[in-house]
């Protein structure tokens, strides 16, 4: 069974600090999916990031940068200099490989409630 | 381009009643995705669907359904309702199933079961 863990339940920051969210996740499968969510008071989820487990690339996005570590299965996501607009619930979610019965089947950890201040 | 369409965005219902959701997708967007997320549980797969059929299922009880029609938008169905089903449903759609990765969601339905 798939398993994604966000250990931090809520971090608080003040604007222009550095931010790491963390994600831990299991899977039995060699070939899975791994992602990170935005939803912000709205409620809709936005997409920010996908990393296939064949990947293990770092990658940076303006102030968005993901660490990927297949030997410690992490997949954290740090944000540069926060913003007071970053606060939001952010995701980290797994899928297995579409032919095993993945597709868009995500798995979500518990998200971490960022908060950002001024 | 218009966004995933649910509606409604809000709705109380009782114990023992049914409830009817529906999720228009992005147009072009052939998959459609049901999730469930509360308190409690957190966000939970319920099901998929492409081209009119159910590709995946999550762990829920049978009380849960959906359909999906030709023009690719879906509905979900709960009956019997209970206390617990008390949640925010997201519907995500895609141009198709499979590892796309990018899930484009709905700003959900919030349901209340007094």
């Amino acid at each position: 069974a798939q398993k994604v863990t966000q250990a931090q339940t809520e971090i608080s920051v003040v604007e222009k600090e550095d931010v790491t969210l963390d994600c831990v996740y299991e899977t039995r499968d060699t070939t899975y999916y791994l992602f990170w969510y935005k939803q912000p008071p709205s409620g809709e989820l936005v997409f920010l990031i996908r990393r296939n487990s064949f990947d293990e690339q770092n990658e940076i996005s303006g102030r968005y940068s993901w660490n990927f570590q297949k030997s410690t299965s992490s997949f954290n996501f740090t944000i540069t200099a926060s913003q007071v607009v970053d606060s939001a619930v952010y995701f980290c979610a797994l899928s297995e490989y579409e032919e095993t019965g993945g597709g868009n089947k995500l798995t979500f950890g518990t998200g971490t409630q960022l908060k950002v201040e001024l | 381009k218009a966004g995933v369409t649910q509606t409604p965005r809000y709705l109380i219902k009782t114990r023992g009643q049914q409830v009817t959701l529906s999720c228009s997708p992005i147009s072009g967007h052939r998959s459609v995705s049901w999730y469930q997320q509360t308190p409690g549980q957190g966000l939970q797969f319920l099901f998929e669907y492409f081209s009119e059929t159910q590709r995946n299922k999550g762990n829920f009880p049978g009380r849960f359904s959906g359909r999906q029609f030709s023009n690719s938008r879906s509905e979900m169905n709960v009956s019997t309702l209970e206390l617990g089903d008390s949640a925010l449903y997201l519907c995500a759609s895609s141009p198709w199933p499979g590892n796309t990765g990018e899930l484009f969601f709905g700003e959900g339905s919030r349901l209340t079961v007094l």
